[in-house]
């Protein structure tokens, strides 16, 4: 089974703090993505990596930054974290020969 | 026009109901669809693949896509308070080779 794990399931900070979301997939895949999710819009692909080092912006980049120094993680940054960044985010991965996406079990955040 | 859209509902129906949950694409390219379904609080979990046109069964589920007129459905036979949850259904092919979501039927089930 495919295993993608977050670093934490409930997160509260502060406007201004920087904030760290560490995700790892045990199956060697090549994909990783990062999510936000709200309410009535959906599920929006903030960015992700095809490879080691590698990153793509997805939707919505702004205010986030990614790092993928090895092949199993994948983290994003809130630079400086604002009160509209409170969100869930989701992590997910996928092998490069695969269509199917796996997903971690999320991260709400809050920012105060 | 928005590349997959998926009514948001809520749909609620009792126990032992037949539920159908569908989406439109705008792409005809697009071959590959899934049905993903997410319980409250946590992550998706791929529910069903298809690809290309026709039906796929699993259990109680059918996934069915019809590509000549844009349209996935997944039906739901017996539903039970257990498949409340929200639906997600998505197609893979957006620019760079992506998943692309609609945005979630939540669907309540009834005792």
């Amino acid at each position: 089974d495919v295993k993608v794990t977050q670093s934490s399931r409930y997160l509260v900070k502060r406007t201004g703090e920087k904030v760290f979301l560490e995700c790892v997939q045990d199956m060697d895949h090549e994909n990783m993505f990062w999510y936000r999710q709200d309410p009535g819009l959906g599920l929006r692909l903030i960015y992700f990596s095809y490879d080691v080092k590698m990153k793509e912006k997805g939707d919505i980049p702004e205010g986030y930054s990614v790092s993928r120094e090895k092949k199993e993680r994948f983290s994003l940054i809130l630079e400086s974290a604002s009160t509209n960044q409170t969100s869930m985010y989701l992590c997910a991965s996928r092998a490069s020969y695969q269509e199917t996406q796996y997903f971690g079990p999320g991260t709400r955040l809050l920012v105060l | 026009q928005k590349e997959v859209e998926q009514d948001p509902g809520p749909l609620s129906v009792p126990e032992g109901a037949i539920v159908s949950l569908n989406c439109t694409y705008s792409n005809s390219a697009f071959q590959y669809f899934m049905w993903y379904r997410q319980y409250s609080r946590k992550g998706p979990e791929l529910l069903m693949y298809t690809y290309s046109s026709g039906n796929k069964e699993d259990g109680r589920f059918t996934a069915q896509v019809d590509k000549s007129s844009k349209y996935i459905s997944l039906f739901i036979r017996d539903s039970q308070p257990s498949d409340s949850a929200t639906y997600l259904c998505a197609v893979y092919g957006g620019s760079q080779g992506n998943l692309i979501f609609g945005k979630g039927t939540k669907l309540s089930v009834k005792p």
